[in-house]
């Protein structure tokens, strides 16, 4: 299995500001996910980061609110832009080495 | 998009009970995966099941997946307080790629 870390595990925004979180890998791993999951509901996919290319992003995702950097194999970031209480949420960096995917322990994101 | 309904919604047990819980799809799975999360965590991965039919066991839990290839079940044998937590469900669509689609969630609870 591989370990990630992601960086704030919580954080309170203003709202218009913007917050960038890190997601970092023990290992390489050709794809990284950024996931949602706003209070009390599943998990949603935001856009899937592959290393050298544009992120992809699912249906309700953009990339001017939720810009993807993927400088490496091993680390990724998520920027929420622009914050209103809506973006409140769990943000979720993943991985999928194989069939399975892991997780990171998620960032808390209250915006007020 | 893919939606997985898992049932119940949230249950309430007491410490030495069994536990089932299934989810359901409208479409075919080649993946299934068992996730538990804990407050202020991201999801732990369980089990992961890749036959039709496979019965796979990871302590006291098992999990099955099912024939049609659009249910999968878990059980908890007798439940401990640390079983408390949300358990999800998600799974990847045959000719859907590398998206992991999770369930809606089944909150354990403990009965007073």
């Amino acid at each position: 299995s591989a370990v990630i870390s992601q960086k704030p595990s919580r954080d309170i925004c203003q709202r218009g500001t913007s917050l960038t979180i890190q997601c970092q890998v023990d290992s390489q791993v050709t794809m990284m996910f950024w996931y949602r999951q706003q209070p009390g509901q599943s998990l949603t996919l935001i856009a899937t980061a592959n290393q050298g290319s544009e992120a992809t992003y699912e249906s309700g995702f953009v990339i001017d609110k939720f810009p993807i950097s993927r400088p490496n194999l091993t680390f990724s970031t998520l920027t929420v832009s622009n914050m209103s209480p809506e973006d409140s949420s769990i943000y979720l960096c993943s991985v999928e080495p194989a069939s399975e995917a892991f997780f990171g322990q998620g960032t808390r994101l209250t915006v007020v | 998009g893919q939606q997985l309904n898992q049932s119940p919604q949230s249950m309430f047990i007491q410490e030495g009970e069994d536990v089932s819980m299934n989810c359901t799809s409208s479409s075919i799975f080649n993946t299934w995966l068992w996730y538990k999360q804990d407050p202020g965590e991201g999801p732990v991965l369980l089990i992961a099941l890749y036959k039709a039919g496979e019965l796979t066991s990871n302590g006291r839990l098992t999990a099955q997946f099912g024939i049609t290839r659009k249910d999968s079940f878990l059980n908890i044998s007798a439940s401990i307080p640390s079983d408390v937590g949300i358990y999800f469900c998600a799974g990847y669509v045959t000719g859907g790629g590398n998206k992991l689609t999770f369930g809606t969630g089944t909150q354990l609870k403990v009965e007073l």
